[in-house]
C-alpha cells in the first residue's frame, strides 16, 4: 500500500516568506506527528496530531510555526516569515495511534531558507 | 529530564561481524522501544521494535531489552556494507505516545 507523502520534496524561500509543508498519512493512520530534522542532528518533535483529540503542540519552537490536519487525514505544517535557522529536513510520520504503535516516516521536505 | 541517549560513534566493524548498538532511557516506565534505521540523505525505516524484556529475533537482527536496567540494544549478526548507516533509538517517555528520538549511532561494516 501507499505509504507516507510529503511534499514539496524540497523547498527553497526567501528569509522572512510564509511556507506550506504538506503530508498526507497511511490510509487509517489516526495518529500523525511532525518532526525536524537539522543538518546532523537528531530528530526535533514538533507537533501530534491523535484522531479528533486536541493537538499537542509542545515542540512548536516558536509561534510562527502552526499545523492543522483536516478531517483527521492530510496535515499542513506553516512555517510563517522564514529564518534560516528553520532550514532544516521536516519529517511526517503516521502510526495507527494506538501506544505501541511504531512510526512510518515520509520521505520528508528538505527546507532551504536563504 | 526525559532522555534517549546513544553513543554517536561511529561504530566501526569488519564485514561478517556482529555489530552491538546501545540505548538508555531515562524513564522507568516506558513501554515500548523502537529502533530505526537512516541512510544518508533518507528518512528513518523501522527494524525492530521490543515491548517485553528479553529477546527478540527478526532475521540478523535481535533487539534486547533490560527494562530494570532501562537498556535496550540492537545487535546485526553477519554484519554486511548495506548495513552502514545511522541507527536511531526512539522511545516514548513520561507515558506520552511521542517517541523521544536519540541522536543516533553511526555504522560502518568494512569488507
Amino acid at each position: 500500500g501507499a505509504g507516507v507523502s510529503q511534499s514539496p520534496s524540497n523547498k527553497v524561500t526567501e528569509k522572512g516568506k510564509d511556507v506550506e509543508l504538506r503530508c498526507d498519512p497511511i490510509s487509517g493512520h489516526t495518529a500523525l506527528y511532525w518532526y525536524r530534522q537539522s543538518l546532523g542532528q537528531g530528530l526535533e518533535f514538533l507537533i501530534y496530531f491523535q484522531g479528533n483529540s486536541a493537538p499537542d503542540k509542545s515542540g512548536l519552537p516558536s509561534d510562527r510555526f502552526s499545523a492543522e490536519r483536516t478531517g483527521g487525514s492530510v496535515s499542513t505544517l506553516t512555517i510563517q516569515r522564514t529564518q534560516q535557522e528553520d532550514s532544516a529536513v521536516y519529517l511526517c510520520a503516521s502510526s495507527l495511534g494506538q501506544g505501541n504503535s511504531p512510526l512510518h516516516f515520509g520521505n520528508g521536505t528538505r527546507l532551504t531558507v536563504t | 529530564q526525559k532522555e534517549v541517549e546513544q553513543n554517536s560513534g561511529p561504530l566501526s566493524v569488519p564485514e561478517g561481524a556482529i555489530a552491538s548498538l546501545n540505548c538508555t532511557y531515562s524513564d522507568r516506565g516506558s513501554q515500548s522501544f523502537f529502533w530505526y534505521r537512516q541512510y544518508s540523505g533518507k528518512s528513518p525505516e523501522l527494524i525492530m521494535f521490543i515491548y517485553s524484556n528479553g529477546d527478540k529475533e527478526d532475521g540478523r537482527f535481535t533487539a534486547q531489552l533490560n527494562k530494570a536496567s532501562q537498556y535496550v540494544s540492537l545487535l546485526i549478526r553477519d554484519s554486511q556494507p548495506s548495513d552502514s548507516a545511522t541507527y536511531l533509538c526512539a522511545v516514548p517517555l513520561g507515558g506520552s505516545y511521542i517517541p523521544t528520538f536519540g541522536r543516533g549511532t553511526s555504522l560502518i561494516v568494512h569488507p
